[in-house]
């Protein structure tokens, strides 16, 4: 049974950057694909981008392009996310979740807060 | 990109009820949709894929159906744990767009 464990809160000043990890267990890391959703504030889902753990090829959404990296690192079974240049309107819960069957997102994590204030 | 309207936002609704909610993708998505059920502070859970494939260890009471853009998640008799907000989301082209989401409350 996959399991996907994410980092704690964040409180980040305008300007910065922000990295929220998301530890996997229960299942072959390697053979996934993870993709990146957040949340604003009452708002709705928003599909940030993938990785594929083991060719290291990520996929952006256009709106996040040259502001968002995706890594993962196989040795401890860990994907990761990093958005730069915050901003007030990147203030979301962000999760990670595993892919199957195409792109369904069958397993999440909790869910990581990113508040982006002055 | 696709776009995916989901209709309506909102609905109040008592148990026992049947709920429909509706997807409509602006081009066909070939059955790539995905619909989620959100509790308040959790995270989404999947609830069928495949448009009407109904996940391992989700009630029967929930079903999928449609095809080409338009696509449709009913609750045959809701249950008061069914009080959610749905999203369907499409898996057929990057970016995989979801649905504003549709809110069924307790009337």
């Amino acid at each position: 049974q996959v399991q996907l464990v994410q980092s704690g809160a964040e409180v980040k000043k305008p300007g910065s950057s922000v990295k929220v990890s998301c530890k996997a267990s229960g299942g072959a890391f390697s053979s996934y694909t993870f993709s990146w959703v957040r949340q604003a504030p009452g708002q709705g889902l928003e599909w940030m981008g993938r990785v594929i753990p083991l060719a290291d090829i990520p996929n952006y959404a256009q709106k996040f392009q040259g502001r968002l990296t995706f890594t993962a690192d196989k040795s401890t079974n860990t994907a990761h996310m990093e958005l730069s240049s915050l901003r007030s309107e990147d203030t979301a819960v962000y999760y990670c979740a595993r892919e199957v069957r195409g792109a369904v997102l069958d397993v999440w994590g909790q869910g990581t807060t990113v508040s982006v204030s002055s | 990109d696709i776009q995916m309207t989901q209709s309506p936002s909102s609905l109040s609704t008592s148990v026992g009820d049947r709920v429909t909610i509706t997807c409509r993708a602006s081009q066909g998505i070939s059955d790539s949709l995905a619909w989620y059920q959100q509790q308040p502070g959790k995270a989404p859970k999947l609830l069928l894929s495949a448009a009407s494939t109904l996940e391992s260890g989700v009630p029967s009471r929930f079903s999928g159906s449609g095809s080409g853009t338009d696509y449709t998640l009913t609750i045959s008799s809701l249950q008061p744990e069914d009080f959610a907000i749905y999203y369907c989301q499409q898996y057929y082209s990057i970016p995989f767009t979801f649905g504003g989401g549709t809110k069924v409350e307790i009337k």
